[in-house]
C-alpha cells in the first residue's frame, strides 16, 4: 500500500504552547487528507477533512481556531494545536487518499501530551 | 442508532483458530467497506477494502460483504499471535473519501 509518515511520532509540550505535526504522503498525490483523533481504546473521531489548496471542513464541536489545519501541497498537510492544554492531550492521526481511489492510507500517528 | 456497529471484544482466541470480525451499517447509501488493523500506539493499516456483496480473499483474509442485510465480515484463518490487534471497520460512500468507522474490536491471538 501508499506510505503517509506522519511527524512528530510522540511530542511533550507545555500548555500554552502551540504544536505542529505533518502528513506527508510519500508515494502518491493526496487530494484529500484528514485529521483524526484517538483516545485510549476508543475508535477514531474524524476532527477535518481538507482538500489540497482549500480551507479544511471541521466537524461538528471541533474548534478551527485551536486546530489549525493547512493543506498547501498534495503531499503535505499540517496541523497545528493551538495554545495546548492538557485535555488536549490525545493520538492524532492522519490518513490520506488519492484521487480515484476509494482507500485511504494513514500515518503512523503523533501521541501528544501535553504538561 | 449509530451508522456502523461492531462489537469491541475483547476476543481471545487460541493460536490457528478462525477468527470472525462482524460490523453492521445501517445506511444502504455506503458503497466501500475497509478493515484495518491497528497495532497499540500505531496508525491504522489497511487490510483490505470490497466495494460489493461477495468475498475478496487475500492470503489468510477474507472479507465478505453482505448489502442485503448491511453486514459485512472479516475472517482470518489460521490466526497467528501477530494478528493480536484492533481491527476496525470502516465505510464510506463514493468520491467522498469520509469514512465512518467502527469502535474496533479488540483480537488477542494465544500462543
Amino acid at each position: 500500500g501508499a506510505v503517509v509518515s506522519q511527524h512528530p511520532s510522540r511530542v511533550i509540550c507545555k500548555s500554552g504552547t502551540s504544536v505542529k505535526i505533518e502528513c506527508r504522503s510519500l508515494d502518491f498525490q493526496a487530494t484529500t487528507m484528514f485529521w483524526y483523533r484517538q483516545f485510549p481504546k476508543q475508535s477514531l473521531m474524524l476532527m477535518a477533512t481538507s482538500n489540497e489548496g482549500s480551507k479544511a471542513t471541521y466537524e461538528q464541536g471541533v474548534e478551527k481556531d485551536k486546530f489549525l489545519i493547512n493543506h498547501a501541497s498534495l503531499t503535505l498537510s499540517t496541523l497545528t494545536v493551538t495554545s495546548a492544554h492538557p485535555e488536549d492531550s490525545s493520538f492524532y492521526i492522519c490518513s490520506a487518499a488519492g484521487q480515484g481511489n476509494p482507500e485511504a492510507f494513514f500515518g503512523q500517528g503523533t501521541r501528544l501530551t501535553v504538561v | 442508532q449509530k451508522e456502523v456497529e461492531q462489537d469491541p471484544g475483547p476476543l481471545s482466541v487460541p493460536e490457528g483458530a478462525i477468527v470472525s470480525l462482524n460490523c453492521t451499517y445501517s445506511n444502504s447509501a455506503f458503497q466501500y467497506f475497509m478493515w484495518y488493523r491497528q497495532y497499540s500506539r500505531k496508525g491504522p493499516e489497511l487490510l483490505m477494502y470490497t466495494y460489493s456483496s461477495g468475498n475478496k480473499e487475500d492470503g489468510r483474509f477474507t472479507a465478505q460483504v453482505d448489502k442485503s442485510s448491511k453486514y459485512i465480515s472479516l475472517f482470518i484463518r489460521d490466526s497467528q499471535p501477530s494478528d493480536s490487534a484492533t481491527y476496525l471497520c470502516a465505510i464510506t460512500t463514493s468520491g467522498t473519501y469520509k469514512y465512518i468507522f467502527g469502535t474496533g474490536t479488540r483480537l488477542k491471538v494465544l500462543a
